[in-house]
């Protein structure tokens, strides 16, 4: 089974600055999909980023954007100038391409992403 | 509206008693889940579906049971509520394109 682990409990960063949350997995298969979702103090889960592992460039958005390291089954996700709109918890989730993804995502347990004013 | 609505958004109950926690959503996704959300655990799959007559056992399914109504209702049924599973619940659909969307959580309290 595919497991994703995410080793920082808990994070924290100053306005403005930038900070990187780790996230790895573990799968036997060569196509996937990677996301990183957040959860608000309002508990919506929204999706941040994705990545598609036959892509070789990291997924960008915005303040937001990934490191993914094939090779390495690593997928981190680095935000510039924090704001503080960006304090929520952090998900990293995985899904296989084959079989059409229909059995969900696998998640992270989460960090929790504290911004200081 | 929400494309995916969930009801109650809030639940306290009492040890043994049944309760259904319902989805709906607007989005025409044929694939839809349940998830349920601990501290510290992450979220969890206990059920999903691909269409109305295909229903799937997820990790934690033990303890739980679904009903796919249609296309765009999914419900999660707790037989007898135990205290240990007290949490919060999504509901997510998805189309092929593998992102979830979820619906804005069902907090459940069993006491």
């Amino acid at each position: 089974a595919q497991t994703v682990t995410q080793s920082q409990p808990e994070m924290s960063v100053q306005e403005a600055e930038t900070v990187t949350l780790s996230c790895t997995y573990d799968t036997s298969e060569s196509d996937y999909y990677l996301f990183w979702y957040k959860q608000p103090p309002s508990r919506q889960m929204i999706l941040v980023i994705r990545q598609e592992a036959y892509k070789q460039q990291n997924a960008t958005e915005n303040r937001f954007s990934v490191n993914f390291q094939k090779a390495a089954k690593s997928f981190s996700l680095k935000i510039s100038d924090s704001q503080l709109g960006d304090a929520a918890m952090y998900f990293c989730a995985y899904t296989m391409y084959s079989g059409g993804g229909a059995d969900g995502l696998t998640f992270g347990k989460g960090t929790h992403l504290i911004i200081q004013p | 509206d929400a494309d995916v609505t969930q009801t109650p958004r809030n639940r306290i109950t009492k040890t043994g008693k049944r309760i259904m926690l319902e989805c709906s959503q607007t989005k025409g996704h044929d694939r839809m889940y349940w998830y349920r959300q601990d501290p510290g655990l992450g979220l969890r799959l206990i059920y999903y579906s691909f269409d109305v007559k295909d229903i799937n056992k997820g990790e934690i399914s033990d303890g739980y049971s679904v009903s796919r109504q249609a296309q765009a209702k999914f419900s999660l049924s707790l037989e007898s509520a135990i205290p240990n599973q007290t949490a919060l619940y999504f509901c997510a659909t998805s189309d092929r394109d593998r992102e979830l969307f979820f619906g804005e959580g069902s907090r459940l309290t069993v006491l």
